[in-house]
């Protein structure tokens, strides 16, 4: 079945950049997004890439998809302490609005 | 524009108990969907509905019911409550068709002791 991986934890200093990674198993992925979740509230979406683009930029956020080795990456520029939260990688395919998360990354920004 | 409503925030449930976990949204959505998150296993998704009247199950549906009455309204039930439905429930809508955003309740946190 379809399933998408993320590492769990990333630790970074502020101002850093922070580059978190997803790989995905289904190819028929259409569309791959990228949520962020702060302490006790719902997920919000970041940005997302339709599968025929290799990047998207947007402001301090980059999004790199290698659609051969089925893997998507999030970076973030400037990394600030307001940055700190659980990010999910999630992806959509077919004619559905269904999504498949990724386990989530803890990102801890030091300050 | 309340966007997405949740209700209740937080329920604490006996085993073999039933509740029912609410959820509005005021953006005239057609898809709505109900994902439940645990630790170390991202959000999975349970059932969702593409209109009123159509609801169709997820990835863990079992244990759980669900209705669509309304564009408005996506109730979650819980017939008979485990242990192993100890976790946080999001409700979502967007605006059917793929690429679009979906937008998040702010979660309940059910506790099944």
């Amino acid at each position: 079945g379809e399933d998408v991986e993320q590492s769990l934890f990333l630790s970074v200093r502020e101002g850093d950049s922070s580059v978190i990674n997803c790989t995905y198993t289904d190819s028929s992925s259409t569309y791959l997004y990228w949520y962020k979740q702060e302490p006790g509230a719902g997920l919000q979406l970041l940005t997302y890439i339709f599968s025929n683009m290799d990047m998207k930029q947007d402001q301090r956020l980059t999004v790199l998809l290698n659609k051969k080795d089925k893997h998507l990456s999030l970076r973030i520029a400037d990394t600030q302490t307001g940055d700190s939260a659980i990010y999910f990688c999630a992806e959509s395919g077919g004619a559905t609005n269904k999504l498949i998360f990724g386990t989530g990354t803890l990102l801890a920004v030091q300050p | 524009n309340a966007g997405v409503t949740q209700t209740p925030k937080f329920q604490v449930l006996k085993t073999g108990q039933s509740m029912t976990l609410q959820c509005a949204q005021d953006m005239n959505h057609e898809y709505m969907s109900w994902y439940r998150q645990d630790p170390g296993m991202g959000l999975r998704l349970i059932h969702y509905s593409v209109g009123a009247g159509i609801t169709d199950q997820g990835e863990v549906p079992n244990g759980y019911n669900v209705s669509r009455s309304t564009t408005e309204d996506f109730p979650l039930r819980l017939l008979s409550a485990a242990p192993s439905q100890t976790s946080v429930y999001f409700c979502a809508s967007s605006f059917q068709g793929e690429g679009g955003e979906q937008y998040f309740g702010p979660g309940t946190r059910l506790t099944v002791t």
